[in-house]
């Protein structure tokens, strides 16, 4: 079945550390986003890319970094410049039609100790 | 900046009808109205979405006004695992056509 893999989907962290979230598609969707959700609240946008090697930052980019070098492939590291990260990240990707919502990932939370 | 306005909370008996409210007054005229509903710690899972006309799929109905300022999700027969957070969202032609997250209704279905 296609969909989005989130991986791992509980993550620790010490304060200080970079951290990589893995988010892999097999729908062939070009576009693919970041969004991170904190208890209570709704989704806020981090990065998006559009295209292979081609991202954007998002509302709320600080902090974070992601690389695109493949279709399927769309890391999140939070790094230590990332004042509070403690949260719920959500990895979504879209097909090109108009009208096309969002796929989502089942998410991976982070907490740092 | 969400762009749509829904109530913070409902409740609805098992069996009836949910009819979620979402206003979205300043929505364009291309743009889509999509329905979401997110389960604790899952990520969100797409329900439906439209434009201008009724739309209906397996899981709920979507009803939009002519005016298109507002719009309501039905799911005709609620089950206890109906419970959930449900999104209504515009597309935002910026920020490679993201979608605008509020805090949602909390719908939750009783025996």
């Amino acid at each position: 079945d296609g969909g989005i893999t989130q991986s791992p989907k509980y993550l620790f962290r010490k304060e200080g550390q970079n951290v990589t979230l893995s988010c892999e598609q097999n729908l062939n969707h070009d576009a693919m986003y970041w969004y991170r959700q904190d208890p209570g609240q709704g989704l806020r946008l981090i990065y998006y890319s559009q295209i292979v090697n081609d991202f954007q930052k998002g509302d709320i980019a600080e902090g974070y970094s992601v690389s695109r070098e493949k279709k399927e492939s769309f890391p999140l590291t939070v790094t230590s410049a990332q004042k509070n990260p403690t949260a719920f990240y959500l990895c979504a990707s879209r097909g090109q039609a108009r009208y096309y919502g969002y796929t989502f990932g089942s998410g991976t939370r982070l907490t740092v100790v | 900046d969400a762009k749509t306005t829904q109530p913070p909370s409902m409740d609805c008996a098992e069996g009836r009808a949910a009819n979620l409210p979402c206003n979205h007054s300043t929505i364009s005229g291309n743009e889509y109205v999509y329905w979401y509903r997110q389960i604790h710690s899952q990520g969100p899972q797409y329900i439906i979405h439209g434009l201008k006309n009724n739309e209906t799929n397996e899981m709920a109905s979507l009803i939009i006004t002519e005016d298109r300022k507002s719009s309501t999700l039905i799911l005709p027969h609620a089950t206890l695992r109906d419970t959930a957070v449900y999104y209504c969202i515009v597309r935002v032609a910026e920020y490679g056509n993201k979608l605008v997250f509020g805090a949602g209704t909390i719908l939750r279905v009783k025996s």
